[in-house]
């Protein structure tokens, strides 16, 4: 099955600085990856996704970068702000119809005002 | 999108008794699925339950130990029975929509924090 390592498991950044997450994934098939923020108390909530024919994808302030013949991808956040202090989940499953998500092991962000 | 509604928000329970979460989903889906988060870890998928039929459980998850009901297509619960202290975690009730550019996107309810003493 599906394996999907991520790095760091923590991490703190100045406010205003930027943050990068990075997850590798096993199963060349896998072609849809999406980025899930869980803030405190909360359920994760998706913020950004990409699939595998795509390699990139940019939604304000944040990115996400794929290299599928590397299998990774990466979750980058510009100019940082303390609400993006949550945990931040990747993923990475198939598409088509019900496919199982397999997550990675988070990430927790802690932005420093 | 999809609105979920998770009950207990949060419990204390004493060891070998059991719990029973509840989710409500603001419209009708086919599956619902039932995760654990344990302190600090990942989300792992403990079932995956579909309505007028059995939940079909992952690995190392068993009927006897995590009983799931699905009577309607926007409500599901979970029951951790027996609990003991290693039972203590967040259990996620989540479904699934397609995002559009295949692949399907999940929601999840706020979660229920379990804690056994």
């Amino acid at each position: 099955g599906e394996n999907v390592e991520q790095h760091p498991s923590t991490l703190s950044v100045q406010e205003g600085d930027s943050a990068v997450i990075k997850c590798t994934y096993s199963d060349s098939a896998s072609n849809y990856f999406p980025w899930y923020k869980q803030e405190l108390g909360k359920g994760p909530q998706l913020i950004i996704d990409i699939r595998s024919n795509v390699g990139e994808k940019k939604d304000q302030r944040i990115a996400v970068t794929l290299n599928k013949t590397a299998k990774h991808f990466s979750l980058h956040i510009t100019e940082t702000q303390p609400e993006d202090s949550a945990v931040y989940f990747c993923a990475a499953s198939k598409a088509g119809g019900y496919q199982k998500v397999t997550f990675g092991t988070g990430t927790k962000l802690q932005v420093i005002p | 999108s999809a609105v979920i509604s998770q009950k207990p928000s949060r419990d204390i329970c004493q060891r070998g008794t059991s719990l029973t979460i509840q989710c409500q989903v603001d419209s009708q889906v086919t599956m619902m699925f039932w995760y654990r988060q344990q302190p600090g870890q990942s989300l792992t998928l403990i079932a995956t339950a579909n309505q007028g039929s059995e939940a079909t459980y992952e690995s190392g998850f068993v009927i006897d130990k995590f009983p799931i009901s699905r009577p309607n297509l926007t409500f599901s619960t979970l029951t951790v029975s027996n609990m003991s202290p290693e039972d203590s975690s967040i259990y996620l009730c989540s479904v699934d929509r397609p995002s559009g550019k295949g692949g399907n996107i999940q929601y999840f309810g706020a979660g229920t924090r379990l804690s056994v003493l």
